[in-house]
Order: C-alpha cells, then structure tokens, then sequence
C-alpha cells in the first residue's frame, strides 16, 4: 500500500541555519507532491507544489526538490527564524485523495 | 483566514451518541474533503466530494457518513460513537475535484471529544 514516510523524530534547529525535512513515499508515482505547514490546534496551511516534472521550486525561503527516482522530496527553509516553529506535513495524490505523511515537528532554537 | 469555516469548533459527547460537522467551503470552490486527524495517526482521508457527488473515499468508517449539498456546504455525520472517534476533524476545499489543482484550504476544524 502507499506510505508516505517523513521523520517523526522532532527536529532542532539553530535560528539562522537551514533546516531540511525529508518526504519519502513507497509504492506509487505521485503527479505532484505538496508541503503544508501545521500549527498547534490549528488546520494546515500549503506551502508549496511540486510537480513530477520538476526538480525544485523555490517561494522566498522555502525550496522543495523532488526526486522522482529516489521517490524522495526535500524542504529546506534558510535562515530559519523561531516564527518558522511548526509541523510540517508533505503530501502526495493518489487514486484521486490526496494523503499526508505525519509530518515533522521543526524547532528552530533562538 | 483561509476562508472555509467549520462549526462546531469543539464538541464534547458520550459514547453511543451522533453528531454532525458542517462545513462551508471557500466561495467558488466546488470540492470538499473531510480529514480526521488523531495525535498517533496523523491525517486521514475520510471522503471527498464534488459539485454535490461523493469522489472517492478513503477508510471511512460506515458509522461515519457524509454529504454535500446544492450550496455546496457538507456535513459529516458521526455515529454510535466510541471513545477512539476523539480527534480533530478537519475540513479542506478545493477550487477543482481533481486533476493536478493544486492547494487544499484547510478550516481550524472541529474538535470531538468522546467520553
């Protein structure tokens, strides 16, 4: 079945450094891949969209790389700031539903 | 605000008892997708719809039901509930059923509690 795997281990980060979340998936070729954010209590909100036929997209500090070979897809965020403190879900379609991994939890430390 | 607004925000029941979610999709946006989202489960797909027809499902239960109407607000409906049906229920729309279109605006959703 599919999986959508990203680490559910938190991630600590130092303000001003880049932060890199991984998204891996399993047994499927998605058309697109997409990143939300996610904060406490709150619903996700999108980020980014990237789809099979390219490698990166950037909007402002974000940058998303896909990886279709590998089935891997990369977020980083540069110059981190605490603000940026959140749970981040990547999210593929399949069969007409679009799942989500369970995203990691990102701390960017002052 | 992304515009799609959910209602009730919290709601607490006791087990065996049904309750209904409503929400209203952003203005122009034909698709409605329900979320269920616990703290070991991350978010689960339940069910889409579009223009008013199901889309396609995912492991929603059969006490769980759900429907759109001509206004296009849907309702998700929760019955004979157990204690495991706790969870956030979030509800997304889109501008589009399918077909590569991109984001899902999500509500803040709707919290459940089960006693």
């Amino acid at each position: 079945s599919q999986k959508i795997e990203q680490n559910s281990e938190a991630l600590n980060i130092q303000e001003g450094k880049t932060a890199t979340l991984t998204c891996n998936y399993t047994n499927y070729s998605p058309a697109y891949l997409q990143w939300y954010r996610q904060d406490p209590g709150r619903g996700p909100v999108f980020l980014l969209l990237i789809r099979e036929n390219e490698k990166e997209k950037r909007k402002e500090r974000l940058k998303v790389t896909f990886d279709t070979t590998l089935k891997q897809s990369l977020f980083h965020i540069t110059a981190s700031q605490p603000a940026d403190s959140a749970t981040y879900l990547c999210a593929l379609d399949r069969d007409d539903k679009i799942i989500f991994g369970k995203g990691t939890r990102l701390h960017i430390l002052p | 605000d992304s515009g799609v607004t959910q209602t009730p925000k919290h709601l607490i029941t006791a087990t065996g008892q049904r309750v209904t979610l409503r929400c209203s999709p952003r203005s122009g946006d034909l698709s409605v997708y329900w979320y269920q989202q616990s703290l070991d489960q991350g978010l689960q797909f339940l069910i889409q719809y579009y223009n008013g027809e199901e889309r396609a499902k995912g492991n929603i239960l059969e006490r769980f039901s759900a429907q759109q109407f001509p206004d296009l607000h849907s309702e998700l409906n929760l019955s004979s509930l157990e204690l495991g049906d706790s969870a956030l229920y979030f509800c997304a729309s889109s501008v589009q059923g399918w077909g590569h279109t991109g984001e899902l605006f999500f509500g803040e959703g709707s919290r459940l509690t089960v006693l």
